[in-house]
C-alpha cells in the first residue's frame, strides 16, 4: 500500500516566480491538508481540501492556492514567491468524515528554496 | 483557541536511559492529542494519539504518553532510549469544529549519546 507521495522532492526558484507542488494521498483517503514547515519550526497549517473544495484555511495570504482533483490528488500553488516562502512543504492525507480525531498521514515533503 | 507548548527545545540522554519529552496544551474543548516524530530529511510519522479513551496511550517503538486533563499535559516517555530515537518530536493538538486542522508545537530535538 503506497503511502502519501509528493513531488518534486526539491525545488529552487527565484523571487517573483510561481511554483506548483503535487501530492497523492494514501490509498482510500479523500482529504488532503497542506502544511508549511520553516527551518527549525513546527509545521503550520495552510489549507485543507475535501470533495475538491477548500474546506478550511490557515493564516496564509492569497498567494497560496490549491486544487484537488477527482482522484483526490492535490496541488499547492504559490505565486509571487518571497524569500520567506523557503520551507519544507508537507502534504497529509486522511478520511474527510473522520473528524478531529482522525489520523493524518504525512508525505516526505517538498523542500523549496527561494533565491 | 488551541495551542501547544513543548517545554524543551532540546533534550539529550544517554542510550539505555529514560526519555521524557514534555508537552502542555491549551484547548477550549476536549482535544485529540498526537505525537509525531521527524527523522532528518524525512516526513512526519505518527507515534501515538489520544482520543478520549484510555488516558495512558501506548505507541510504536516503546513510546507512551499520559493525558492529564488537570495539568493540561501530554508528556511523551520511553523507558530506555535507543540511538535510533534521535530525531525531532512534535506534540500536536486537534479540536472539534476544526475539520481536523492540526496545531503543532515548536518541536523537541532529542539527542541520544552512546
Amino acid at each position: 500500500d503506497a503511502g502519501v507521495t509528493q513531488s518534486p522532492t526539491h525545488l529552487i526558484k527565484t523571487r517573483g516566480q510561481q511554483v506548483t507542488l503535487r501530492c497523492s494521498p494514501k490509498s482510500g483517503h479523500d482529504t488532503v491538508s497542506w502544511y508549511q514547515q520553516a527551518l527549525g519550526q513546527g509545521p503550520q497549517f495552510i489549507f485543507q481540501y475535501y470533495e475538491e473544495e477548500e474546506r478550511q484555511r490557515g493564516n496564509f495570504p492569497d498567494r497560496f492556492s490549491g486544487h484537488q482533483f477527482p482522484n483526490y490528488s492535490s496541488e499547492l500553488n504559490v505565486n509571487a514567491l518571497l524569500l520567506g516562502d523557503s520551507a519544507l512543504y508537507l502534504c497529509a492525507s486522511s478520511f474527510g468524515t473522520g473528524g478531529f480525531q482522525e489520523t493524518q498521514y504525512f508525505g516526505p515533503g517538498t523542500r523549496l528554496l527561494v533565491l | 483557541a488551541q495551542s501547544v507548548t513543548q517545554l524543551d527545545s532540546h533534550v539529550s540522554v544517554s542510550e539505555g536511559t529514560p526519555v521524557l519529552l514534555r508537552c502542555n496544551y491549551s484547548s477550549s474543548y476536549s482535544p485529540s492529542l498526537f505525537w509525531y516524530v521527524q527523522h532528518p530529511n524525512k516526513g512526519l510519522q505518527l507515534l501515538l494519539k489520544y482520543t478520549s479513551a484510555a488516558t495512558l496511550v501506548k505507541g510504536i517503538n516503546g513510546f507512551e504518553a499520559e493525558f492529564k486533563k488537570s495539568e493540561t499535559s501530554f508528556h511523551l516517555t520511553k523507558p530506555s532510549a535507543h540511538m535510533s530515537d534521535a530525531a525531532e518530536y512534535f506534540c500536536v493538538v486537534s479540536t472539534p469544529g476544526g475539520y481536523n486542522k492540526l496545531i503543532f508545537g515548536a518541536g523537541t530535538r532529542l539527542a541520544v549519546h552512546p
